[in-house]
C-alpha cells in the first residue's frame, strides 16, 4: 500500500524550532518529487515547499523562505522539514504530499502532523 | 503574488449538478488540479491536468478549462460529496504552487 506518515509535530514556543519527518512506503520514493503543504485551523491549504526526486532542486513559499529547510534521504525513504524561527502564524497541520509524475499536482497525501506555535 | 479565486460556497440538492469555478491569470498556461477534503481528513485528488480523473474517482467528477477559468463539475451529486473542494495550480514560472481559497459544497 502506498503510504506517507508524518511525525514530529507538537507545541513549540515562538522563535523555536521543530523538525518534521515523513516516512514513505509502498512506492519507489527516490523516483518522486515531494512537497509539504499546510493548513491552519479552519483555513485553506497552503503550499510550503517542493523538493525534486534527487534533492537538487528546491522551492519555498515566500512565507517560509529563509526559515524552513526541506530535505530528503532517499536511502531511508524519508522527507524532512526543518522549521526555525517559528511564528504563531505557522500553526497548522502539515501534510507531506507526493508529486504527480510530470505534473505539479499531488496524488498521495499523508494524514498530517499538527504544529502549534504558542507561548 | 499569484492567486486563484473560488466561490466560498456552493449548494445543490441531491441528484443535481454542482459546478465549482476557479479563476487565475496563469490558468491558460498551467494545468489545474482539484482536491476534495472532508472534515478531519487529508485532501484527495479528484481531477488532474484540468480534466483527467484518477483511478478510483467516480465518473460523476469531471473537469474543464476555458481561458482563465477552470471548472469542477459533479453530476448527480450525492450526500457523500459534501466536502471542501480546492483548486491548485502554479504561477507562470511554475515554481510557486498556489491553492484556491476553497469552496464548501453543501448537499441540501
Amino acid at each position: 500500500e502506498v503510504q506517507l506518515v508524518e511525525s514530529g509535530g507538537g507545541l513549540v514556543q515562538p522563535g523555536g524550532s521543530l523538525r518534521l519527518s515523513c516516512a514513505a512506503s509502498g512506492f519507489t520514493f527516490s523516483s518522486y518529487e515531494m512537497n509539504w503543504v499546510r493548513q491552519a485551523p479552519g483555513k485553506g491549504l497552503e503550499w510550503v515547499s517542493y523538493i525534486s526526486s534527487s534533492g537538487s532542486t528546491i522551492y519555498y513559499a515566500d512565507s517560509v523562505k529563509g526559515r524552513f529547510t526541506i530535505s530528503r534521504d532517499n536511502a531511508k525513504n524519508s522527507l524532512y522539514l526543518q522549521m526555525n524561527s517559528l511564528r504563531a502564524e505557522d500553526t497548522a497541520v502539515y501534510y507531506c504530499a507526493r508529486g504527480l509524475v510530470g505534473a505539479i499536482g499531488f496524488d498521495i497525501w499523508g494524514q498530517g502532523t499538527m504544529v502549534t506555535v504558542s507561548s | 503574488s499569484y492567486e486563484l479565486t473560488q466561490p466560498p460556497s456552493v449548494s445543490v440538492s441531491p441528484g443535481q449538478t454542482a459546478r465549482i469555478t476557479c479563476s487565475g491569470d496563469a490558468l491558460p498556461k498551467q494545468y489545474a488540479y482539484w482536491y476534495q477534503q472532508k472534515p478531519g481528513q487529508a485532501p484527495v485528488l479528484v481531477i488532474y491536468k484540468d480534466s483527467e480523473r484518477p483511478s478510483g474517482i467516480p465518473e460523476r467528477f469531471s473537469g474543464s478549462s476555458s481561458g482563465t477559468t477552470v471548472t469542477l463539475t459533479i453530476s448527480g451529486v450525492q450526500a457523500e460529496d459534501e466536502a471542501d473542494y480546492y483548486c491548485q495550480s502554479a504561477d507562470s514560472s511554475g515554481t510557486n504552487v498556489v491553492f484556491g481559497g476553497g469552496t464548501k459544497l453543501t448537499v441540501l
